[in-house]
């Protein structure tokens, strides 16, 4: 079952801050953040293990809640470049992975 | 290193004809993913190869598809006959370890329109 991510789309004026959210019904290991930009390939933005930890570079962060099964991506200060749909990919302790239908983002002049 | 390399990038077929996706994983990767991608859908894991060997192949969807690593530097993603339905984006991806604590490297995807 593939998580739930929320909110499906957000539109900011740069400068401004995002949550986007990842939600799983079942037990997590990890938890992997991907953007993709229209027509290319995701790309990797980051992991978390289960341990709730909280990880970041940059301006985009991302926590994850071993108890609640969820993560959240911060985006700060939001830049154009920041545009594009991120996905999270969740794997449960039985090394099955699903990615959630995307958060579409973005970021206006 | 080239990253992950997919071929062809555009392929437009009609139904019932035979489609063989390709990819070139980056060098010394481990494993190797197949993924496809619609609207409806979104991103969907096919199935997965370490060490050239398939440990999951629970989500191609018929006998239709089929998926061979005969080599570490070599996968195909064959799809026979071809539906309209199989019209997606398909994605290769490797990685250096295992999927749950590694990221994935992704090509650049194959855009496969069935007429």
């Amino acid at each position: 079952q593939q998580p739930v991510q929320s909110p499906q789309a957000v539109i900011l004026r740069e400068g401004e801050d995002a949550v986007i959210n990842c939600s799983s019904s079942k037990a997590l290991y990890s938890v992997h953040w991907y953007r993709q930009k229209h027509g290319e390939a995701p790309v990797f933005l980051m992991i978390l293990l289960k341990g709730g930890e909280q990880k970041g570079h940059d301006k985009i962060s991302a926590s994850f809640n071993e108890k609640k099964q969820q993560s959240s991506l911060y985006l700060t200060a939001s830049q154009l470049s920041y545009s594009g749909t991120y996905f999270c990919g969740t794997y449960t302790n039985a090394g099955k992975s699903t990615f959630g239908d995307g958060t579409t983002l973005t970021v206006k002049p | 290193d080239a990253g992950v390399i997919q071929s062809p990038r555009h392929e437009v077929t009609e139904m019932g004809q035979e489609v063989t996706l390709r990819c070139k994983p980056i060098s010394g990767h481990d494993y190797l993913f197949w993924y496809r991608q619609t609207m409806m859908r979104g991103l969907e894991l096919l199935i997965y190869f370490n060490n050239n060997v398939p440990i999951d192949d629970s989500g191609m969807p018929e006998d239709r598809f089929s998926a061979k690593m005969p080599n570490a530097s070599f996968s195909t993603l064959k799809i026979q006959p071809s539906e309209p339905r199989d019209s997606a984006v398909y994605f290769c991806a490797s990685s250096l370890w295992g999927p749950t604590n590694e990221k994935l490297f992704f090509g650049s995807g194959t855009q496969l329109s069935v007429l």
